[in-house]
């Protein structure tokens, strides 16, 4: 079955030690995007990529970057966390961004994050 | 004030009771409405999408969209215990990229 796929599911990092999360899609879309979700609140967009066109949220912390290799793959860097940085973080894809509205997101599994 | 607002609950029903879950916004530019389910510490899954206003059904599932008054539900009929989870609204609108702006969620229990 076609999918987003997100590894690890949960990952424990340490206060200041960088990590990486990892999407993939089988869905082959065009957008890729990541999401920000913390215990009871709305997912909050950090960033997409349209391809290869990065398209960051004016209130994304510089802490949080991200990487696309190629269509399948995308990658969420946060340099150096903070407690604040816990959350469950995830991954969606949409065929295009056309701004239409129709292009449903499929939402990845997500990883959930603490920092110690 | 919020974008959008929901309410989180905790919401819980018997089973086979109907459910209404419902979502309020503020920008009037929004056109297209879906429902997410959110099972604990999964994805959201797409329930329900509608596009400006009116109703659409799916089972057992039944979306309302009332753009003059910018409120949106769901119905759920017949509610089952599988259907326990959060439900979040999401909304955007053309031109906005295909952004999504969420709820907060409800949490929905549906007991035996």
């Amino acid at each position: 079955d076609a999918m987003v796929i997100q590894n690890p599911r949960y990952q424990v990092t340490q206060f200041g030690k960088p990590v990486t999360l990892s999407c993939s899609q089988t869905l082959n879309h065009n957008v890729m995007y990541w999401y920000q979700q913390k215990s009871s609140q709305a997912p909050k967009l950090l960033f997409h990529y349209y391809d290869k066109d990065f398209n960051n949220e004016a209130d994304t912390p510089d802490n949080f970057q991200s990487r696309r290799p190629n269509t399948s793959f995308c990658f969420l860097d946060i340099r150096s966390p903070g407690l604040g940085d816990a959350a469950m973080y995830l991954c969606a894809t949409s065929r295009t961004n056309s701004g239409g509205g129709g292009d449903t997101q499929y939402f990845g599994p997500g990883t959930r994050l603490t920092v110690l | 004030q919020k974008e959008v607002e929901q309410d989180p609950g905790p919401l819980s029903v018997p089973e086979g009771a109907i459910v209404s879950l419902n979502c309020t916004y503020s920008n009037s530019a929004f056109q297209y409405f879906m429902w997410y389910r959110q099972y604990s510490r999964k994805g959201p899954e797409l329930l329900m999408y509608t596009y400006s206003s009116g109703n659409k059904e799916d089972g057992r599932f039944t979306a309302q969209v009332d753009k003059s008054s910018k409120y949106i539900s769901l119905f759920i009929r017949d509610s089952q215990p599988s259907d326990s989870a959060t439900y979040l609204c999401a909304m955007s609108y053309t031109g906005g990229g295909n952004k999504l702006t969420f709820g907060t969620g409800t949490q929905l229990k549906v007991e035996l």
